[in-house]
């Protein structure tokens, strides 16, 4: 069974800052996908990022990227130029091949501080 | 616009009483899902179907209730056994694992 952990139930950054926030993932796949997903206070979910295991390049997406380690299984997020927008809870995931479904970590609640 | 429809977005239930949460998505994907959202506990899967006639237990099904009939239909029932239904309620479709999901935008559900 897969596992997502995320260590860090609240951060805050400044404004402008740069800030990286935690996950590490458990499975026993060699074919998997990792997520990360924004919820504001509206409670939509929105995309953030995502990495296939089988890319060794870390992904990217304007200021959002990700320090994949597949042999330590993490898989941070970096967002850079925080914006008070950015301000939302942060959700791991982590899928194996096939419409499985995707399994969640408790989340990072994120403060930005203006 | 294609996307995915929850209603309502607030509902309030009596105890003892079963509800129906709606979930309607119009991008012909063949993958569905129903999650629970409670504070400090993410999300937690209930009931997944990936195929129409066909669904799966999650971690967390007991008291809860689902049907496939239709590809862009998967309605959730919350049935009078569940004993703490009070939480929010995320439906989610798929089409391709690399891609995610496609989310709902929640109903809330309240036991008065």
């Amino acid at each position: 069974a897969q596992t997502v952990t995320q260590s860090q139930p609240e951060m805050s950054v400044q404004e402008a800052e740069t800030v990286t926030l935690s996950c590490t993932y458990d499975t026993s796949e060699s074919d998997y996908y990792l997520f990360w997903y924004k919820q504001p206070p509206s409670r939509q979910m929105i995309l953030v990022i995502r990495q296939e295991a089988y890319k060794q390049q870390n992904a990217t997406e304007n200021r959002f990227s990700v320090n994949f380690q597949k042999a330590a299984k993490s898989f941070s997020l970096k967002i850079s130029d925080s914006q008070l927008g950015d301000a939302a809870m942060y959700f791991c995931a982590c899928r194996h091949s096939g419409n499985t479904p995707l399994v969640f970590g408790k989340g990072t609640r994120l403060s930005v501080i203006a | 616009d294609g996307g995915i429809t929850q209603s309502p977005k607030y509902l309030f239930r009596k105890e003892g009483q079963n509800v129906t949460l709606s979930c309607e998505q119009n991008l012909n994907h063949d993958a569905m899902y129903w999650y629970r959202q409670d504070p400090g506990q993410g999300l937690r899967l209930i009931y997944y179907s990936q195929i129409v006639n066909d669904f799966q237990k999650g971690d967390i099904a007991e008291g809860y209730s689902v049907s496939r009939e239709k590809k862009e239909s998967f309605p959730l029932t919350v049935t009078s056994a569940q004993k703490n239904p009070t939480a929010f309620y995320l439906c989610a479709s798929s089409t391709t694992p690399n891609y995610g999901y496609t989310f709902g935008s929640g109903t809330r559900l309240t036991v008065v």
